[in-house]
């Protein structure tokens, strides 16, 4: 069965500093892949998602999301967070069928 | 569109009670999913439809467990009897068709069993 690992529980950062949050799955086959995101209170958003071609994929609110094949990730990033992207980042995966297989996820905090 | 409609939004009841949650998934797709997230195990998916039919149910915890999907617009996930370990938050998402689709949430009924 796939599954997929988030690396960090938490993340702490300030204003303007860049985010990266990796993900690991462990499929050997072909994957859709996705970042959705949850704001305090609210339900999951999609932020981006990779089905095919290029494996630099570029989502909403000044997202980013790099498919390394050969290392199984597809980690997210953004160049200069605000405070309003705190949030927790989930990556998901979809294999075989239409499962989507939730990592951990990963609790992102902001400070103004 | 209004997007995926869940209702309640908030149940508190008491252990043994019967707990029913409702979703209508956007109009016009055809899968729809249940997920449940806790602070301990995560996201996970509990079942999830095709066409009103029940696909794959392996994510269902145990028999007091049961969904139910009469129509395109409408399912339900029961609980009976409930249990304090069943305190959570209830996704419901659906999407449009297989292979490269976007899932879309509700916004969960966080459920409390005293």
């Amino acid at each position: 069965a796939q599954s997929v690992s988030q690396h960090n529980h938490h993340v702490i950062l300030s204003e303007a500093a860049s985010l990266e949050l990796g993900c690991n799955y462990s499929y050997g086959g072909t994957v859709n892949l996705f970042w959705y995101v949850q704001y305090p209170g609210q339900h999951l958003q999609l932020l981006l998602k990779y089905f095919s071609g290029d494996p630099l994929v570029k989502g909403i609110k000044g997202f980013e999301a790099e498919f390394i094949k050969s290392k199984f990730s597809f980690n997210l990033r953004k160049p200069s967070v605000q405070w309003s992207d705190t949030a927790e980042y989930f990556c998901a995966v979809k294999a075989a069928g239409n499962k989507l297989t939730f990592g951990g996820g990963t609790r992102v905090l902001v400070k103004p | 569109d209004a997007g995926v409609i869940q209702s309640p939004r908030h149940e508190v009841t008491e252990m043994g009670q019967e707990v029913t949650l409702r979703c209508k998934p956007i109009s016009g797709h055809d899968y729809l999913f249940w997920y449940r997230q806790t602070m301990m195990r995560g996201l996970e998916l509990l079942i999830y439809f095709n066409n009103n039919v029940p696909i794959d149910d392996s994510g269902m915890p145990e028999d007091r467990f049961s969904a139910k999907m009469p129509n395109a617009s409408f399912s339900t996930l029961k609980i009976q009897p409930s249990e304090p370990r069943d305190s959570a938050v209830y996704f419901c998402a659906s999407s449009l068709r297989a292979g490269e689709e976007t899932q879309y949430f509700g916004p969960g009924t966080r459920l409390l069993v005293l």
